[in-house]
């Protein structure tokens, strides 16, 4: 079983839909767990993280974390063509005195005006 | 706002010569990490650095690969003997911190072996 595993899509939504992406994950050892977006031939860019199980809300985005099903999400509201992009979660465990991150596949995302 | 900066954007290199890609971390950062995404594929983490030291290195990352901080500014991951299957978008990524998960991503470099 690969330690994330995020559907790679894509997936295609138009302008204002609410958008939901998940990743699941088998390492019960991760802490902190981060919502990346990626544009084409950029590097990922940090939105969200969270710690806890629960939900945080940033604006149009809010991150949900169920630690006792291993399962994330990223919720997008009135989504935008703006918002087309890779979205990437990761999740990281301390190695070492280190926080070590593994990366999900990605999911790209398309929003259609 | 402050960002991390790498170079060349493309490099396409011929199998079996060595390759230098550069990258400028943000300058008050003290942890370097190198990831590659293989297209279609998970970003795979590679290398991190610290106080002009290695930390921790994946499997990826074997005697083939070297990375340097040969000045103040610029650290950089050096491929010795290119293989076709070491084309990918190299990520260079830099924190304040070591228990801060939150890294600053470059752009990337494109490397492209033929």
């Amino acid at each position: 079983q690969k330690e994330v595993e995020q559907d790679p899509g894509p997936l295609s939504v138009p302008e204002g839909a609410i958008v939901s992406l998940n990743c699941t994950y088998s390492n019960s050892a991760f802490q902190y767990f981060m919502w990346y977006r990626q544009y084409s031939r950029k590097g990922p860019e940090l939105l969200m993280y969270t710690y806890s199980s629960g939900n945080k809300e940033d604006g149009r985005f809010t991150a949900q974390v169920d630690k006792s099903s291993k399962y994330i999400s990223l919720f997008i509201r009135d989504s935008q063509p703006s918002d087309s992009a890779t979205y990437l979660c990761a999740m990281s465990l301390n190695s070492g005195g280190y926080q070590k991150v593994t990366f999900g596949t990605g999911t790209k995302l398309q929003v259609i005006p | 706002e402050p960002e991390v900066t790498q170079t060349p954007s493309h490099q396409v290199t011929q199998m079996g010569q060595e390759v230098i890609l550069r990258c400028v971390p943000i300058s008050n950062h003290l942890y370097f990490y190198w990831y590659r995404q293989i297209l279609g594929q998970k970003v795979e983490f590679l290398v991190s650095f610290y106080n002009n030291e290695i930390s921790e290195k994946s499997e990826i990352f074997d005697d083939q690969f070297s990375v340097e901080r040969p000045d103040g500014s610029n650290f950089t991951l050096k491929i010795r003997s290119t293989k076709l299957e070491d084309s990918a978008m190299y990520f260079c990524a830099s924190n304040t911190d070591r228990s801060n998960y939150g890294y600053t991503f470059g752009s990337g470099t494109r490397l492209t072996v033929v």
